[in-house]
This record gives structure tokens, sequence and C-alpha cells, in this order.
């Protein structure tokens, strides 16, 4: 069973519509959890970190996390064409720092 | 602040050729991951060091690929002999590590190899 589980996609949404992004992931004693964005050709750059659970927004994005159901989403409000990229969820199962990537979602938002 | 510098960006170079691929992270940064990335996967890793020493090798095929931070710094991934599968990009991250609480990865540009 993969470790990270994301929804390769293309995920299309209007532009201004909300993205939804999911992951799911296997290690029940994970403890932090990441949103990568990595635009074609690039290297990943962090977007959002949440460690509890519940929603942490900053700006447009909302991470909401739900340890019970290992679940954790990515949402991304008034989405723009620049929001267009592959959105990788990262997982630190806890103890060091390893850090698992899922497979990524790509976005696609259309004008 | 520079961010995390890797070179080559690019490599092209025939099967059985060795290959080697070098990092310098973060200043600061004592944790230093190499990652592998195919095209539509997401990276998965290669190995990890806390300082000088490779905590996490466990993924890293031993028998063609090797690694080495000196001094707790600066690192190199080397292929020998590299096969038509390792053509991939070849990503470097660094970060503060637990003793600074984030675990957030920042990521070099990456060193693309092309096997023929």
């Amino acid at each position: 069973q993969k470790e990270v589980e994301q929804n390769s996609g293309p995920l299309s949404v209007p532009e201004g519509a909300i993205a939804s992004l999911n992951c799911t992931y296997s290690d029940r004693v994970s403890q932090s959890f990441f949103w990568y964005r990595q635009y074609s050709g690039k290297s990943p750059e962090l977007i959002m970190s949440i460690y509890s659970n519940g929603d942490k927004e900053d700006g447009r994005f909302t991470a909401q996390l739900n340890k019970a159901s290992q679940y954790v989403s990515l949402l991304i409000r008034d989405s723009q064409p620049s929001d267009s990229a592959t959105y990788l969820c990262a997982v630190c199962p806890g103890g060091d720092d390893k850090i698992i990537f899922g497979k990524g979602t790509r976005l696609h938002i259309l004008p | 602040e520079a961010g995390v510098v890797q070179s080559p960006r690019y490599k092209i170079i025939e099967k059985k050729q060795p290959v080697a691929f070098w990092c310098n992270p973060i200043s600061g940064h004592n944790t230093l991951y190499w990652y592998l990335q195919n095209l539509g996967q997401g990276p998965e890793l290669l190995i990890r060091y806390e300082n000088e020493e490779a905590v996490d090798d466990s993924q890293l095929p031993k028998d063609r690929f090797s690694a080495e931070r000196l001094k707790g710094v600066d690192s190199t991934l080397k292929i020998q002999p590299a096969e038509l599968g390792d053509s991939a990009v070849y990503l470097c991250a660094s970060s503060l590590g637990r003793q600074g609480g984030s675990g957030e990865l920042f990521f070099g540009e990456g060193s693309r190899l092309t096997v023929l």
C-alpha cells in the first residue's frame, strides 16, 4: 500500500472557483503534513504546513487535517490561472525527519 | 540568502558511463535529502543526511549509487554505471531538521539526467 495517496488528475477548475485537493496517508502516527506546489519544469516549493487537526488558512489557501480519518486536503479559493501546477502532498511519519511525497495532483485552472 | 544550489542542471550520458551530481544546501541546514523524480511522479527519497551521517539510505540502490556529505555541508551523489532507467530529475533539498521544528524542505533546481 502506498504511504501517501493522491488522485493524479488532471483536475480542471474554472477561474474564480474553489479547487479542492485531497490526500490520504497510511501511517497513523504521522505528525506533520505539507503541501508543495510544483510548476512544470521547476522544483517543488512549500505552500502550506499543518500539524494539528482542523483548518489552517493562509491567504487563498486552506489546509484541512483529519488525523482520525488519515486525511489532509488543500482548498484554493478564487482560483487563478497561475495556480495551475502539480500539488504534492507530503507527510512526515514521525520520529525523524523523513518526508514522504505523494504522486501529486495536476491542477488546471480554466480561464 | 542563497538557496540550495545544484549542479549540473542537465547531463546527457551514454549507458554504463559514470555521473556525479553536487549539492550545496542552505547555510545552517543540518538535514540534506537526495530525491529522484520521474515524470508525472512525486519525489522519491534516495538518501537523507543529518550533518555528515547518512541516517536513511534504505532506498538507495547501493550496487550503483553512492553518496557522501563530507564535513556535513556539500553533498555528492554518484551513479556508476548509469542505466537507461536512471533517466530522471535528481533533486537535492535541505532543512533545519527537528532542531528547526518545521520539517520544511527547500529544494534546489534539480539535475536532469538523460541516459542514452
